[in-house]
């Protein structure tokens, strides 16, 4: 079955600095990914559309200058939270279809993010 | 805009019981998609079911099953037999054609399956 892979699982860094999380479509070509943030026991919020080969679509209210999305190639997009800030501490989850988007979506396993 | 609403944020059941999560969508369009996700406390989201507007037939996954009411805009998840496993955050999720492949996620519901 469709697998993405996300890496760091968990990730904390200090005010100021950037972090990069990393979305892989294992076993299949994603030229769409999406990447959300979820906060404690709530729903995922679309922050981005990341296409490949192209920049990303984001969503109202979403910095594009703080959260920059690459998606250099057909089986990775990278999503980096620049001059992070203790307000960035969040879940964030990526996801990316193998079928067409009609048939549901794959989700990687999260990275916690916590800026001290 | 599409809205997708949970109204309940909480439900227990015992196990090998049946519970039903409720869900309620918004929409002016005739062609979508309807999904259940699970995210158990690993936060890892699994695909649950899916369903096809166009199908009047509810579709099953084993334990899982749909009650598809169109008209009403229903889209309730029917958990039998349930397990100590299935406790578990679930969301409803609606996705229509021609919205850019965007999912909208209800607020989800905490399930708890109870020994």
């Amino acid at each position: 079955g469709a697998v993405v892979s996300q890496h760091p699982s968990r990730v904390i860094c200090k005010s100021g600095t950037s972090v990069k999380i990393e979305c892989r479509s294992l076993d299949f070509q994603a030229t769409t990914m999406f990447w959300y943030r979820q906060f404690p026991k709530k729903s995922l919020m679309l922050m981005a559309t990341s296409n490949e080969g192209s920049k990303a679509t984001y969503e109202q209210g979403v910095e594009k200058d703080k959260f920059l999305i690459n998606h250099a190639s057909l089986t990775l997009s990278t999503l980096t939270v620049t001059s992070a800030h203790p307000e960035d501490s969040s879940f964030y989850i990526c996801s990316a279809s193998l079928l067409g988007t009609n048939y549901g979506y794959t989700f990687g396993s999260g990275t916690r993010l916590t800026v001290v | 805009a599409q809205t997708v609403t949970q109204s309940q944020p909480e439900m227990s059941v015992q196990e090998a019981e049946t519970v039903t999560l409720s869900c309620t969508y918004d929409t002016s369009e005739n062609n979508y998609y309807l999904f259940w996700y699970k995210q158990p406390p690993s936060r890892q989201m699994i695909l649950v079911i899916r369903q096809e507007a166009y199908k009047q037939q509810n579709a099953t996954e084993n334990r899982f099953s749909v009650n598809f009411q169109k008209a009403a805009k229903s889209f309730s998840l029917k958990i039998s037999d349930s397990q100590l496993g299935d406790t578990a955050m679930y969301f409803c999720a609606f996705l229509e054609e021609t919205s850019g492949s965007r999912l909208t996620f209800g607020e989800g519901t905490q399930l708890t399956v109870n020994p």
